[in-house]
Order: structure tokens, then C-alpha cells, then sequence
């Protein structure tokens, strides 16, 4: 099964500082990479997506990096915010096509 | 009501109990997904319904019976199920063919504990 790899599992960045999430795809066929972001009790929701065509994305704090040649992709959250605090999951998929290959999450803590 | 909305939001059945969970979204949405979120792996999907339509098992076990009577509501029956069953279980709606990316609308799950 194609997978998506996402690394670290767990994240502790102090308040102000910067949260990297790195993931990995293997299926060249996805054109379409989103991250949801879940909080305690809560159902994952989207934060933030990126397609191929471009090497970075950025929406306020939140910056995906994209490089195709080496099937990475990372999530950059600026000045981390205590509220930032969640755990993330990396996806891949097809455009419209709705089976999205999600990755394991990474718990963000981040300190006061 | 807004969104997905999931219900009951815990549930502890025994291994011998017959149990549903349900789903009920109010976006308007044409496809609806069953996903499975165990600690430290990846969300599993298990079943879409596009459009009432069952267009995808992905190889779930029998003792998991999906059911879509209309666009909006979703249900997972569950009956004699293992304890490895136990995990959180997310319903998502989505708009399939807007011509854009599959955005994922998330309910808050069911917690399922299974003794």
C-alpha cells in the first residue's frame, strides 16, 4: 500500500519559536497534499493544502514547503503559539478523488 | 445544527452486543466516509458513500456493516466485535466533483471501548 510518511511523532517547541513537520510520499500519482490539524475531542479539520505545481504555500503562521523531486513535503508553523498545540497529519491524494493516504500525526506541544 | 455531527460520542459494548453509530452532516455534501483513528497510526479509511452509493470497502472485517439511507445520514451497525475494535471512529462528508480538492469535513467521532 502506498504510504505517507511523517516524521516526528511528537514535537515540544517553546512558545514563539518554530514547529517543522516533515513528510514523505511514495504514490507519484498524488496532486494534492493537505494537512488537518485535531484538537482534544475534536475531529480533524484542514489547515492548510498545497498542489504540486508550486514549491511553497504560506497562510498567515503556516507555511508548507514542496519539493517533488524528492517526494518530501513539511508544514512550518512561525512564532508557535501555545494554542497551536494539536496533533497534525500529512496527507496525499488526487485532486478531487476521495481517497486521501493520510500519515501517522505528530502531537505539538507547545510551552508556555 | 452545522457540520458533522456524530452521536453517541462514547460508547462500551461488549464483545456480544449489536451497536450503532451515526452520522449526520448538514453541508450539503454528496460523499460520506467512515474513517478508523487508532493512537500512532494512520487514519484508516473504511468506507465512502458517493451519492448513497457504497464505492469503496476498504477490505473492512463483516462485523462492520455500513449503511447510507440518504445523502446526509450514515451509520456504522457494529455487532460481536474484538477488542482491538476499539478506537475512535470519524465520520467525514465531502463534495465530490466541485472540480476542486476532496476538503474533508470532519465530526468529532465516537469513541468506541469494546470489552
Amino acid at each position: 500500500q502506498q504510504q505517507v510518511k511523517q516524521s516526528p511523532q511528537s514535537l515540544i517547541v517553546q512558545k514563539g519559536g518554530i514547529s517543522i513537520i516533515n513528510c514523505a510520499y511514495e504514490n507519484t500519482a498524488f496532486d494534492y497534499f493537505p494537512w488537518y490539524q485535531q484538537f482534544p475531542g475534536k475531529g480533524p479539520a484542514l489547515l492548510i493544502a498545497i498542489r504540486p505545481d508550486v514549491s511553497e504555500k504560506k497562510e498567515g503562521r503556516f507555511t508548507i514547503s514542496f519539493n517533488k523531486s524528492a517526494k518530501q513535503f513539511s508544514l512550518h508553523i512561525m512564532d508557535s503559539q501555545p494554542g497551536d498545540s494539536a496533533t497534525y497529519f500529512c496527507a496525499g491524494g488526487r485532486g478531487s478523488n476521495y481517497k486521501l493516504t493520510f500519515g501517522k500525526g505528530t502531537l505539538l506541544t507547545v510551552n508556555p | 445544527e452545522t457540520g458533522v455531527t456524530q452521536t453517541p460520542r462514547h460508547l462500551v459494548m461488549g464483545m456480544t452486543n449489536k451497536k450503532s453509530l451515526k452520522c449526520e452532516q448538514h453541508l450539503g455534501h454528496n460523499a460520506m466516509y467512515w474513517y478508523k483513528q487508532s493512537a500512532k497510526k494512520p487514519l484508516e479509511l473504511m468506507f465512502v458513500y458517493n451519492f448513497k452509493e457504497q464505492t469503496e470497502n476498504n477490505s473492512v472485517p463483516s462485523r462492520f456493516s455500513p449503511e447510507c439511507p440518504n445523502s446526509s445520514h450514515l451509520f456504522l451497525h457494529l455487532h460481536t466485535l474484538q477488542p482491538e475494535d476499539s478506537a475512535l471512529y470519524l465520520c467525514a462528508s465531502s463534495q465530490e466533483g466541485a472540480g476542486g480538492a476532496n476538503v474533508l469535513t470532519f465530526g468529532a467521532g465516537s469513541r468506541l471501548t469494546v470489552l
